[in-house]
């Protein structure tokens, strides 16, 4: 399976601020996805990062709001802009290899918004 | 609209129990159908993947049935051990992407 790090593992932001969250693969993977868990809540997904063009949005996201990048097939960015207290959640970036159905997730990013 | 259902939030077992947990669907039509396992702060780990011409499957003291007919799977752990104790997701897929249920918090009691 994929080794998946995520940076940075937690952050405390003020409102109206940016953070850039960083998912690095040990090895190439074909899919690339971003998903937000919220307190209590289950999993949501946000996007599709595509390899070399834009990402493809889940309805209620929107790319103002989380752009995400994937300049290859090891790496990709979120980022949670202008945010607000509604988007303290953990953030995580999921992969699907070559050939294989199963998904691996990274260890997620907790962002607190004050 | 599409749903996915799991039977309760909190199972609570004694150890050495069999813990089933459900998962119901409604206007999905999935390839396969995954669970994983979340401990507290940590992202999900994948257990099994179960494939719509699959009935069942098991891995080590885990088991997953499906029925594409009743729109449900089955996940059993065997022998619980409280190191068990975790919260379950089932997913579903549909063109890779995965749509989660709300997960079940298992408790094993020593």
């Amino acid at each position: 399976s994929a080794v998946i790090s995520q940076k940075p593992s937690r952050d405390i932001c003020q409102r109206g601020t940016s953070l850039t969250i960083q998912c690095q693969v040990d090895s190439q993977v074909t899919m690339m996805f971003w998903y937000r868990q919220q307190p209590g809540q289950s999993l949501t997904l946000i996007a599709t990062a595509n390899q070399g063009s834009e990402a493809t949005y889940e309805s209620g996201f929107v790319i103002d709001k989380f752009p995400i990048s994937r300049p290859n097939l090891t790496f990709s960015t979120l980022t949670v802009s202008n945010m607000s207290p509604e988007d303290s959640s953990i953030y995580l970036c999921s992969v699907v290899q070559h050939y294989q159905e199963t998904q691996y997730f990274g260890p997620g990013t907790r962002l607190l918004v004050l | 609209s599409q749903k996915i259902e799991q039977n309760s939030e909190a199972l609570n077992i004694q150890e050495g129990k069999t813990a089933t947990l459900t998962c119901n669907y409604t206007n999905y039509s999935p390839a396969y159908l995954q669970w994983y396992r979340q401990d507290p702060g940590r992202g999900p780990v994948f257990l099994l993947l179960i494939r719509e011409n699959e009935k069942e499957k098991r891995k080590e003291r885990l088991k997953v049935t499906f029925d594409t007919t009743l729109k449900q799977s089955l996940f059993h752990i065997t022998a619980s051990q409280p190191a068990d104790s975790a919260t379950y997701l089932c997913a579903l897929e549909s063109d890779y992407k995965l749509s989660f249920g709300a997960g079940t918090t298992v408790t094993v009691r020593a």
